[in-house]
This record gives structure tokens, C-alpha cells and sequence, in this order.
């Protein structure tokens, strides 16, 4: 059974910087994307990157690039989304996903909540 | 990239059936039929429910149905049932360059 299983949720202040993860089971971690969607409270979904864990190649939606770091640790089939210095605005649910090769998304993380508050 | 254009709300009553449509432009919707479909309930993860604009994963009901004209994608349910009350993504493809795929707004389903 394919499972993408992420990190729990989490509660820092502004300035912090913060790693949440996603492993993935049940399926060949390194053959796949994973990307990772936003949800700000209320709203709707976002796209914000991907990444190939089999040679790290990752891609950024232009409102992300520069504001997180995705990664990915083959060994453990974990991918990583990292903040250097959080802001209030990223107050947000996270999910990591699977993409296919026809760019739909088949599977999807529980969601990681991050507070961002002082 | 701007984000594909979906209704805010729509609702129905049971047994009828609703559609829901996602505008894009010729660079996304348009261009490519890869057209995917998300269903969200409150407090959960999306599920997708088409994709590649008609194709229903193992599992979904075929009381869910995908079609596409020119820049617009529309997914139809019929038969609607009070577990259908949700929100519905629409999301596509848009090239090789980035974003590389771009989400509709959300729309909410209420079923009367």
C-alpha cells in the first residue's frame, strides 16, 4: 500500500527556520516526483515544488522559489520542505504528494499544520 | 501563472446532478488534456477524483464524470448524494517550463 506519512505538526515564532518531512512506502521512493501544496487557512490549494529523489533534481513554482528548500533523503525515502526564517504568512497546512508522470497528483500526505506565531 | 478559474460556490439537491467548470488558457487547460480533479472535505486531505480530464482512479464512483472544451475542463456529478458535499480542485498541467502545473481556486458543493 503506498503511503506518504509527514512529520507532525508544528508551532514557531517569526524568524525561526523549520523542517518538516515526508516519507513515502509501499513503492519505489526514487521513481517517482514528490511535491509539496500550501493551504492557507480557508483557501484553496497551491502548487509549490517538486522534487525527483533519484538524482535530487527539484523544481520550484515561482512564488516559492527563493522562500523554501525542498529535499530528499533517498536512503531513508523521506522528502524534506525547509524555511530558513519563517514568517507569519506561512501559517499553513502542507501536504507532500505524489506526482505521476501525467502530472496528476495520487497520493496525498495527512498534511503537516505550521503555526507561525509570536 | 495565474490559477485556473473555478465557480465559488454551486449546490444542488440529491439525486440531481451539478457541474463544476475550471477556465484556463490556451497554455494549460487548452493545450494539454491533463486535467486532474481533487475533492476535499473539511479537515481532510484531497482525494483525486479524475484525471488526465475524463479517467477516474479505481474506487471512484463513475457517478463522477471529467470532460474538457478548448480552455475549459468540467467535472460532472450526477446523482448527487450528501457525501458529495465538498470542496472540488481543479488542476492542470501548464508546460515544461515552470510552474508546471497550476491549481483552479476551489469550488464548494453544497448539497440541499
Amino acid at each position: 500500500e503506498v503511503q506518504l506519512v509527514q512529520s507532525g505538526a508544528e508551532v514557531k515564532k517569526p524568524g525561526e527556520s523549520l523542517k518538516i518531512s515526508c516519507k513515502g512506502s509501499g513503492y519505489s521512493f526514487t521513481s517517482y516526483w514528490i511535491g509539496w501544496v500550501r493551504q492557507m487557512p480557508g483557501k484553496g490549494l497551491e502548487w509549490m515544488g517538486i522534487i525527483y529523489p533519484g538524482d535530487s533534481d527539484t523544481r520550484y513554482s515561482p512564488s516559492f522559489q527563493g522562500q523554501v528548500t525542498i529535499s530528499a533523503d533517498k536512503s531513508i525515502s523521506t522528502a524534506y520542505l525547509q524555511w530558513s526564517s519563517l514568517k507569519a504568512s506561512d501559517t499553513a497546512m502542507y501536504y507532500c504528494v505524489r506526482l505521476t508522470l501525467i502530472y496528476y497528483f495520487d497520493y496525498w500526505g495527512q498534511g503537516t499544520l505550521v503555526t507561525v506565531s509570536s | 501563472q495565474s490559477a485556473l478559474t473555478q465557480p465559488a460556490s454551486v449546490s444542488g439537491s440529491p439525486g440531481q446532478s451539478i457541474t463544476i467548470s475550471c477556465t484556463g488558457t490556451s497554455s494549460d487547460v487548452g493545450s494539454y488534456n491533463l486535467v486532474s480533479w481533487y475533492q476535499q472535505h473539511p479537515g481532510k486531505a484531497p482525494k483525486l477524483m479524475i484525471y488526465e480530464g475524463s479517467k477516474r482512479p479505481s474506487g471512484v464512483s463513475n457517478r463522477f464524470s471529467g470532460s474538457k472544451s478548448g480552455n475549459t475542463a468540467s467535472l460532472t456529478i450526477s446523482g448527487l448524494q450528501a457525501e458529495d458535499e465538498a470542496d472540488y480542485y481543479c488542476c492542470s498541467y501548464a508546460g515544461s517550463s515552470t510552474p508546471y502545473a497550476v491549481f483552479g481556486g476551489g469550488t464548494q458543493l453544497t448539497v440541499l
